[in-house]
């Protein structure tokens, strides 16, 4: 079982809806948080972080850490044909630290 | 500020094989990180290097090394290349420091196929 679970979709959405994408882990040991968007033919780039449990606030994204579940979400709300891209969710235990465990990453479209 | 930089963007090899991928991180930057990234696993962490010394690594056999140089740019070597090993590899830089989260800044990666 990998430690890190993401539905890879593909998921499908009309311009204006609000998006969820998920993830679930096992290593209890996870502490930081974070959701990266990947464009076909780009690397990754970060988009939110959190620490520990609780809600986060950007803009139109909003990320979701429950640690009691062991599940974290990222919700887009008015998603835009811009935000079609790879959703990946990662995740570390140590503080700095760089070595990331991540999702397979959730394709997301959103129909004009 | 350039971005990082990772060549070279495609590559074909055949299996036996050996290659050597290179990154430039941001200025600034001593952190690299390598991860290998298929349809199947996602991403996978190979190892980074901080002041020309590897400091994590993941779970994968000794055909992956790496190495940094003195101004941070880092490589990374695959030997006896099998056909398993076609992925995109993708290398990221940040500061490096302790405490929080160390935003890690993605190049484009380079598309290794193994035939």
């Amino acid at each position: 079982q990998k430690e890190v679970e993401q539905d890879p979709g593909p998921l499908s959405v009309p311009e204006g809806a609000i998006v969820s994408l998920n993830c679930t882990y096992s290593n209890s040991a996870f502490q930081y948080f974070m959701w990266y968007r990947q464009y076909s033919r780009k690397g990754p780039e970060l988009l939110m972080y959190t620490y520990s449990s609780g809600n986060k606030e950007d803009g139109r994204f909003t990320a979701q850490v429950d640690k009691s579940s062991k599940y974290i979400s990222l919700f887009i709300r008015d998603s835009q044909p811009s935000d079609s891209a790879t959703y990946l969710c990662a995740m570390s235990s140590q503080t700095g630290a760089n070595n990331l465990f991540f999702g397979t990453g959730t394709r997301l479209t959103v129909i004009p | 500020k350039a971005g990082v930089t990772q060549t070279p963007r495609y590559l074909i090899k055949t299996r036996g094989q050996q290659v050597t991928l290179s990154c430039s991180p941001i200025s600034g930057h001593r952190s690299v990180s390598w991860y290998q990234q298929t349809p199947g696993q996602g991403l996978q962490f190979l190892f980074e290097y901080f002041s020309e010394t590897q400091r994590n690594k993941g779970n994968f056999p000794g055909r992956f090394s790496g190495r940094q140089f003195s101004n941070s740019r880092s490589e990374m070597n695959v030997s006896t290349l099998e056909l398993g090993d076609s992925a995109l590899y993708l290398c990221a830089s940040s500061r490096g420091t302790s405490g929080g989260v160390n935003t890690q800044y993605f190049g484009p990666g380079t598309r290794l196929t193994v035939l």
